[in-house]
Order: C-alpha cells, then structure tokens, then sequence
C-alpha cells in the first residue's frame, strides 16, 4: 500500500502565477478530500469527492481556487492567479466508505 | 468556529509520564476520530469512537467519549519521545453527507527524554 500520494511536495512560485497540486489517493478508497493548513486558521476543509463528484465544496475560498478529479486515481486542485495568502501546507485525504481517512505527506505551497 | 476543540493547545511533560488531551465539540455526532501529526507530516488515525462508545483502547492510548458532556479524551500512557507530536480531533456529524469530519486545533505534545 503506497499511501496517499501527493506532488510536488515543495512549490514556490510567483503571484499571478497558476499553481497545480496533485493526489493520488490509495487504490479502492471511494472519498477524496483536500484541506489546508495554516497556523492561523488550523486546518480546513476545502472539496471532498465521493466517487469522483465533488459533494461538497462550501470550502473553497473564492472562484481562485478549483478542483476536479476526472477519475477514480487522481484529482488536482488549482489556484488560478495565486496570492502571498494561500501559502499554506495543502493535504489530500482518502477513505473506504466509513473508515478513517487517510493523508498525504501534503504540498507546502509559498506564494511570493 | 470549529466543531471540535482540543485543550490544551500545548502540552509539555517528562518521558515515562501520562498525557491526557481532551476535545470538546458542539452538536451531534456519528462518531469522533483522534489523528497525530509529525512535524512535516500528513495526519495519521489513531483511533475512532462511535457516538454509543464510551471508552476505546488501543495499545498506550485510551480515548473517552461523554457525549452528555460533548467532550472526549486521549490518554497517552508511558509516553515516549516519539510521542511528540501535534493531535487532533475531528467530529463526523449526524446527517452529514458521506462521514466528512471537522477538525479541531490540535493539541501539541511535547515528550522530553
């Protein structure tokens, strides 16, 4: 079992710039989630998928911030332009119908 | 604010010695979920209690649930250096579509050799 599988680990970009995370959840789990973490706001929900349709995404912060997960093996989340604000650790998770879920080692996102 | 609320923020004992944390949250739920993380880590599942559970073991740890209360509890007993880490609980609540959870702030603990 490889785990949930997240790149890149590491981006530092430019703001205006288009950032793409990336997961992998574990193969046979049917849920898919993406949260941010920052020290000043903890770590949030943004999207979670079931069976690859988004259920619910009242996390998303604004219309800069997208996700998809076309299949049942991968899913991307975007920030279109980026901002120095959305820095943050972004994990992805995945889970089996009602087990715990399981984490990514995340992506440390820096926005200059 | 956040569904669950772990106390305290911050924790800092001797190896060998016990450390409880405790979550408290605000409506109804399915179940309550304890998850670690190492620093530069994902979360990692400790343990999960189901709402009509009022007490769970795993290995050093113990987990509570007082649901009249709206709280929980983790006890790390004989706690070890590679306990330090951050905690946190999460709530998955009644009605709520597909089991999401809501994460608390966590709770760090620091265990000093």
């Amino acid at each position: 079992d490889a785990g949930v599988i997240q790149s890149p680990r590491h981006e530092v970009t430019e703001m205006g710039q288009e950032v793409t995370l990336r997961c992998k959840p574990i193969s046979g789990h049917n849920s898919l989630f993406w949260y941010r973490q920052t020290m000043m706001r903890g770590l949030e929900l943004l999207i979670y998928f079931n069976n690859n349709v988004p259920i619910d995404d009242s996390g998303m912060p604004e219309d800069r911030f997208s996700a998809k997960m076309p299949n049942a093996s991968f899913s991307t989340l975007k920030i279109q332009p980026s901002e120095p604000r959305d820095s943050a650790v972004y994990f992805c998770a995945s889970r089996a119908g009602g087990q715990p879920q399981h984490f990514g080692d995340g992506t440390r996102l820096s926005i200059l | 604010s956040q569904q669950g609320e772990e106390d305290p923020q911050a924790l800092s004992i001797q190896e060998g010695e016990n450390a409880t944390m405790n979550c408290s949250y605000k409506t109804s739920i399915n179940n309550l979920q304890w998850y670690r993380q190492n620093s530069g880590r994902g979360l990692v599942h400790l343990i999960l209690i189901r709402s009509n559970e009022r007490e769970k073991h795993s290995g050093r740890l113990r987990v509570t649930l007082d649901t009249s209360k709206k709280s929980s509890s983790l006890l790390i007993t004989a706690s070890r250096a590679a306990d330090t880490a951050s905690y946190f609980c999460a709530t998955a609540l009644i009605g709520t579509n597909a089991g999401k959870s809501t994460f608390g702030d966590g709770t760090t603990l620091t265990v000093k050799p």
